[in-house]
């Protein structure tokens, strides 16, 4: 099993519709979550951390994170065409500072 | 406006050959990571530093593959001898810790190719 797995799409969305991206981890120890934002060429951007059971909003996106689970979650409102990426979910494993990559998911996002 | 800066952009270079790849972290940010990332395997962690300290270079492979922090400015990655598995793009991340953790700012990266 993956320590980090993710759906790799593409997730097709029509313009203006509500994305969900999801991810599972193995280690039942982690505390810290993060999704990061990655265009074709260019380098992974942070969008949210997470760290509490529920949910964290910032703008359109919501994070949401289920421990009991093991299952951390990213919506994004209102998706925009400009938001066609590939997203990365990102867990810190092993009780340290180690970020472990899930293999991402293609968002498209299509007029 | 901070952000990570890595040197060079690209790099092409022959089998056998000596790579050097510089990471400029974020001022006051105490940590720094090295990832690389394929298609095939996506992004690994090949070291991190805490404090101009290696802390983990358990992803790097150690016979040909050198890391340093030789000042709060400057890491280096470095490969001697080169190798084509060795293309891939290698980014440099800057570390802010949050009290929980530390959230990972990343440079543009350094796309190499060895052939």
């Amino acid at each position: 099993q993956k320590e980090v797995e993710q759906n790799s799409g593409p997730l097709s969305v029509p313009e203006g519709a509500i994305a969900s991206l999801n991810c599972t981890y193995s280690d039942r120890g982690s505390q810290s979550f993060f999704w990061y934002r990655q265009y074709s060429g260019k380098s992974p951007e942070l969008i949210m951390s997470i760290y509490s059971n529920g949910d964290k909003e910032d703008g359109r996106f919501t994070a949401q994170l289920n421990k009991a689970s093991q299952y951390v979650s990213l919506l994004i409102r209102d998706s925009q065409p400009s938001d066609s990426a590939t997203y990365l979910c990102a867990v810190v494993t092993g009780g340290g500072n180690k970020l472990t990559f899930g293999t991402g998911t293609q968002l498209k996002v299509e007029l | 406006d901070a952000r990570v800066t890595q040197t060079p952009r690209h790099k092409v270079t022959e089998m056998g050959q000596e790579v050097t790849m510089r990471c400029q972290p974020i001022l006051g940010h105490n940590t720094v990571f090295w990832y690389r990332q394929t298609m095939m395997q996506g992004l690994e962690l090949l070291a991190y530093f805490r404090n101009r300290a290696p802390l983990d270079d358990s992803g790097m492979p150690k016979d040909r593959f050198s890391a340093e922090m030789p000042d709060a400015t400057l890491a280096t990655l470095k490969i001697q001898p080169s190798e084509p598995r060795d293309s891939a793009v290698y980014f440099c991340a800057s570390g802010d810790w949050t009290g929980y953790s530390y959230e990972q700012y990343f440079g543009p990266g350094t796309r190499l190719t060895v052939t």
